[in-house]
């Protein structure tokens, strides 16, 4: 099944520096998004990314897609302690009318 | 608020009781869902209203039912739950079926059977 899978599973910086998130799947996708979870609330949408787009900026973050790798990344610039949460990502294979989630990557930003 | 809520925020039920959780959306979407999370496992999906039709079923257990009656509203009525259910249930909603502008989460239901 269209799974997303992130790496690493957790990371803990300090505040100011970049987290980089990874994120691998195994088939071929019609966009590829990333959420954010605090702790015991809802996920929330961070970006999405199309299959024909490489690079996406919004805000503090930016997003690649390598579909010949079938993977993405994400990375957040100039972290802060309010970035500490859990990151997913999913996919949304062609054909699908659903998105499939990645086990999550646990941040932590330290003030 | 992120424009889906979710009713009850926690719920503590025994193995023979039955219960509701209520999805809200006042988003114009058109797509609902009902998502599990337990605890070190990725988000499983149980659920896919579409237009208030039910597309897909991800092989869940009968003990969970699912009611979309409009498309603002849905429902999953749970009965005779085990201690393994427990885990945060999310709703989402989407503009179109195929997600192509991303879910709108709920805060999620901590559902806790005893």
């Amino acid at each position: 099944s269209q799974q997303g899978e992130e790496d690493p599973q957790a990371l803990s910086i300090q505040e100011g520096e970049n987290a980089t998130m990874n994120c691998s799947y195994k088939t071929s996708i019609n966009n590829l998004q990333w959420y954010r979870q605090n702790s015991g609330r809802g996920l929330v949408h961070l970006i999405l990314i199309r299959s024909n787009e490489r690079e996406k900026h919004s805000g503090r973050l930016r997003v690649t897609l390598d579909t010949s790798k079938k993977s993405s990344s994400l990375l957040i610039t100039a972290s802060r302690a309010a970035d500490t949460a859990s990151y997913f990502c999913a996919t949304d294979a062609w054909g699908n009318n659903r998105l499939a989630f990645g086990k999550g990557n646990q941040v932590v930003v330290i003030p | 608020e992120t424009g889906v809520t979710q009713t009850p925020r926690h719920l503590v039920m025994g193995m023979t009781n039955k219960k509701s959780l209520k999805c809200e959306q006042h988003l114009g979407h058109n797509a609902m869902y009902w998502y599990k999370q337990s605890a070190k496992k990725p988000l499983e999906l149980m659920f896919v209203y579409s237009l208030e039709e039910r597309v897909e079923n991800n092989s869940v257990p009968s003990r969970f039912s699912p009611e979309c009656p409009n498309s603002s509203h849905l429902f999953l009525h749970l009965h005779t739950l085990q201690p393994e259910d427990s885990a945060l249930y999310l709703c989402a909603s989407s503009q179109d079926p195929k997600g192509n502008y991303g879910y709108t989460f709920g805060s999620g239901t901590r559902l806790t059977v005893v």
